[in-house]
């Protein structure tokens, strides 16, 4: 079946660092990747997205790469900050603008020591 | 417009009670969608409406299972005669009709015992 992630992994950084968050995903029909943070307690909050036309997109410290022959995808998180405490996830939608239905991973815990 | 909200935050239950979740979205968003999201897992898609019509429903959603959005509005999810299985957070979430990201309320979480 379609699946999107890794069981929950953990990321611990320093403070300063660099983050780097991985995801596969397995539908080769998927054409948009979203990014998401949620923090305890809270719903998901939108990061960055990316469309499979696209190996590359940076917004404010986040860069998110997108390598369709693997079917691999990454954030990266630059200088990470203690307020980037939170678990992430990917999604993505292999159904098109029709629906906009998005499949997630499990996520993953990054944890920023000061 | 402050995002989306969600009401309750917390709902705690008896088994076989029945419970109502309420979602207002954007208001300009046409689309609007709830997901179940357990301890340590991503979301799972439930339904999702493009105005007052409800366009998809997920196996997840069971007879047990009724969400509306009858003007186009706000949205409902009930759940009736709940079972400790149902315990999770129901997020709420909406988009304009284009494909893009989505806005996600604070969630309700449900706790059946």
């Amino acid at each position: 079946g379609e699946s999107v992630g890794l069981h929950l992994p953990t990321l611990s950084v320093q403070e300063g660092d660099n983050s780097i968050i991985n995801c596969a995903y397995s539908n080769s029909a998927s054409d948009y990747f979203i990014w998401y943070k949620q923090e305890s307690g809270k719903g998901p909050q939108f990061i960055i997205d990316i469309r499979s036309n696209m190996d590359k997109r940076q917004g404010q410290r986040v860069t998110v790469l997108l390598n369709k022959t693997v079917k691999h995808l990454s954030l990266q998180i630059a200088a990470t900050q203690p307020g980037d405490s939170a678990v992430y996830f990917c999604a993505e939608n292999p159904y098109g603008g029709a629906t906009n239905k998005l499949i997630f991973g499990t996520g993953t815990l990054l944890a920023v020591q000061p | 417009d402050t995002g989306v909200s969600q009401n309750p935050r917390h709902k705690i239950t008896k088994r076989g009670q029945n419970v109502t979740f309420r979602c207002d979205p954007i208001s300009e968003h046409n689309r609007l969608y709830w997901y179940r999201q357990t301890l340590g897992q991503g979301p799972e898609f439930l339904t999702y409406f493009q105005n007052e019509a409800q366009l998809e429903k997920s196996r997840l959603l069971s007879d047990r299972f009724s969400a509306e959005r009858p003007k186009g509005s706000f949205s409902t999810l009930e759940i009736q005669r709940t079972e400790q299985g149902d315990s999770a957070m129901y997020l709420c979430a909406s988009s304009p009709t284009t494909q893009g990201g989505y806005t996600f309320g604070s969630g309700t979480r449900l706790t059946v015992v």
